[in-house]
């Protein structure tokens, strides 16, 4: 099946800093999305990428597909970005295989 | 509000008993997926239906784990014969290509 790897594991930012997420997959996929979920559990859908370039806010994300990657930037980060942000791909509209998640941590 | 909706948002259960764990999909959603959470883990994929298509079990950890979705709309799943190692957070989610989670079912299996 699917592998898919994210780093760093655990990322540590100062209030106002930016930051890079990498997705890596093994296969090829139609289907890319980023989750952040959230302190309380709660997962939100921020970007369905499966390729090209999207922004939402101080958000944006990129996925290379013939490459087999995705990153996720996050600019100018706020306490409220911390949280687990995963990374989920598919082949199209089937079960998403996610991977483990990038835990981010942004101290004020 | 127009999002996912699980009920109940909390279960503690005693082991050996059943449950049955509700979620209610965004309306036009065709694809519901169950995932489960254990404490700071990923999520474990455990069921997925596609509108009238038979449904993707292959996540199912056990045959104590089971799932129907009636009219292509709300889901249930049932655990039978609970064990401490279901204890977990459910996760439904439903998808027309975005995917989105409801808030989850928090299991305690004493």
């Amino acid at each position: 099946g699917i592998q898919v790897e994210q780093s760093p594991p655990d990322l540590i930012l100062q209030e106002g800093a930016n930051s890079t997420l990498r997705c890596n997959f093994s296969d090829s996929v139609n289907n890319l999305q980023w989750f952040h979920q959230n302190p309380w559990g709660q997962l939100i859908n921020l970007f369905y990428i499966p390729s090209g370039t999207k922004q939402n806010g101080r958000l944006s994300a990129t996925t290379v597909a013939t490459e087999r990657y995705s990153l996720l930037y996050i600019s100018s980060s706020q306490t409220t970005d911390s949280g687990v942000y995963f990374c989920a791909v598919g082949p199209g509209n089937t079960p998403l295989v996610f991977g483990k998640g990038t835990r981010l941590s942004v101290i004020a | 509000g127009a999002g996912v909706s699980q009920s109940p948002s909390n279960k503690v259960t005693e082991k050996g008993k059943d449950v049955e764990l509700r979620c209610d999909p965004i309306s036009g959603h065709t694809a519901l997926y169950w995932y489960r959470q254990s404490l700071g883990q990923g999520l474990e994929f455990l069921i997925y239906f596609q509108g009238n298509s038979a449904p993707d079990k292959s996540g199912l950890p056990s045959d104590r784990f089971s799932a129907e979705r009636t009219g292509g709309s709300v889901s249930t799943l049932t655990i039978q014969r609970t064990q401490q190692e279901d204890s977990a957070v459910y996760l439904c989610a439903s998808s027309s290509g975005k995917q989105y989670f409801g808030p989850g079912t928090r299991l305690t299996v004493l």
